[in-house]
């Protein structure tokens, strides 16, 4: 079975631009949560979809935003991009939505950087 | 509020060397799962393992074994007769199904960094 994939892998961007990341589940999957990682605030969740609907939010500003198709794919959008933005975004897609205690497995990432 | 404790920031050790990472979570509910993720050099979290707060017991897969202590709320992870390939980041994280919104999802330790040398 494919595991999840993110494309694409690495983006370079300036302030004040726009980004869509895109994530494909693993097979079956309803669930997609996606994550931010930098080497100052660590993994910190930025929102989950399930069956096509955002199902909860973490703490971030309205720039990002998501959403997820009828096939599950999902994609994150960020617009006005600033510096801080820079970081790893994780894509996790598990069976069940956050109610349960399904399994989020990751996918390898995008790596954005803002110039 | 869910609160996930990786106090070693790094480790190093020699290779065939046992090393054991902690992992310590705070909760107020009865009913949740923690995991382990490998973080190697190329980004991606892969899962470990995944117990729930009602089995205690320990577990063991092959060099890997993991010791769960709701006394002590700790989570520890155990790799034996380590390898070069083990340098990762591991991360611990604690989901709860008894809370509500964002709660829900998973809470990250800060990680611990892990190099084995040959």
């Amino acid at each position: 079975k494919a595991g999840v994939t993110q494309t694409p892998r690495y983006l370079i961007k300036t302030r004040g631009q726009q980004v869509t990341l895109s994530c494909s589940p693993i097979s079956g999957h309803r669930s997609v949560s996606w994550y931010q990682q930098t080497p100052g605030q660590g993994l910190q969740f930025l929102f989950e979809y399930f069956s096509e609907t955002q199902r909860n939010k973490g703490n971030f500003p309205g720039r990002f935003s998501g959403r997820q198709f009828s096939n599950s794919r999902s994609e994150m959008n960020v617009s006005t991009l600033e510096l801080g933005d820079s970081a790893l975004y994780l894509c996790a897609s598990s069976l069940g939505s956050s109610g349960s205690g399904d399994t989020q497995y990751f996918g390898p990432g995008t790596r954005l950087t803002v110039l | 509020a869910q609160k996930v404790t990786q106090a070693q920031t790094e480790i190093s050790v020699v290779e065939k060397e046992d090393v054991t990472l902690d992992c310590v979570y705070e909760t107020r509910d009865t009913t949740y799962y923690l995991f382990w993720y490998k973080q190697p050099p190329s980004g991606e979290l892969v899962f470990l393992i995944r117990r729930n707060s009602f089995d205690e017991q320990n577990e063991i897969s092959g060099r890997y074994s993991w010791n769960f202590q709701k006394s002590t709320s700790s989570f520890n992870f155990t790799i034996t007769a380590s390898q070069v390939v083990d340098s990762a980041v591991y991360f611990c994280a604690l989901k709860s199904l008894e809370m509500s919104g964002s709660a829900r999802q998973l809470t990250f330790g800060s990680g611990t960094q892990l190099t084995v040398l040959p």
